[in-house]
């Protein structure tokens, strides 16, 4: 059984740009949730893909966006890059549909924004 | 958001039992919880979760209240590796979110 991945590790961007970062989901998911974790700060729901659908967001304005492509992996896009973005972004993939849809999260891509 | 209470920074010696505790006082009656923890820069590891009974697995036992206003997630023979910072979870049936707060830092000491 494959754990999930995240894709790149570390990334430092500048204000203004724009970021891509990769989640594949665990082997049998077909769910992916978005957190991001500020430093000293629990993670923070951002949204979740399921069927290629966003399935729910929180409270992240519209340049936080994403895609889930058809083997469940999935994108998050930031565009307009703040200082504020700076943070650990971790997914998490489950199996919709099942009794308790258990999250499990891979090891987050750490991103700085100069 | 916020509907777990944990305690402030607790320690525990290797070997022995850690416990710690969470209060989820308005919990509902579909609402499972969740026990995760972080270790310094990785991603949240899934521990255990219930709903009314007692669980136990490989890495750990939570003990529910009856009332299930609150519970204890119980490492039985902590070791250095489990150091990390605990977070308890209150998340309804379906629900496609996880409420991290500030969880506990248990730090296991030699």
């Amino acid at each position: 059984e494959t754990g999930v991945t995240q894709s790149p590790t570390h990334l430092i961007k500048t204000r203004g740009q724009q970021v891509t970062l990769r989640c594949s989901s665990q082997s049998g998911h077909n769910t992916v949730s978005w957190y991001q974790q500020a430093l000293g700060q629990g993670p923070q729901f951002i949204f979740q893909y399921y069927r290629e659908e966003e399935n729910g967001r929180g409270n992240f304005p519209p340049r936080f966006s994403g895609l889930q492509f058809p083997n469940y992996s999935s994108e998050l896009n930031v565009n307009a890059l703040e200082l504020d973005d700076s943070a650990l972004y971790l997914c998490a993939s489950s199996l919709q549909g099942t009794a308790q849809e258990t999250q499990y999260f891979g090891p987050g891509t750490r991103l700085l924004v100069l | 958001d916020a509907k777990t209470t944990q305690p402030p920074p607790m320690d525990c010696a290797e070997g022995r039992a850690a416990n710690l505790p969470c209060n989820h006082s308005t919990i509902s009656g579909n609402e499972y919880v969740y026990w995760y923890r972080q270790i310094h820069s990785q991603g949240p590891q899934y521990i255990i979760h219930g709903l009314k009974n007692n669980e136990t697995n490989e890495m750990a036992s939570l003990i529910i209240t009856e009332d299930r206003k609150s519970s204890t997630l119980i490492l039985p023979h902590a070791t250095l590796r489990d150091t990390a910072v605990y977070y308890c979870i209150v998340r309804p049936t379906g629900a496609n979110n996880l409420f991290f707060g500030t969880g506990t830092r248990l730090t296991v000491i030699p």
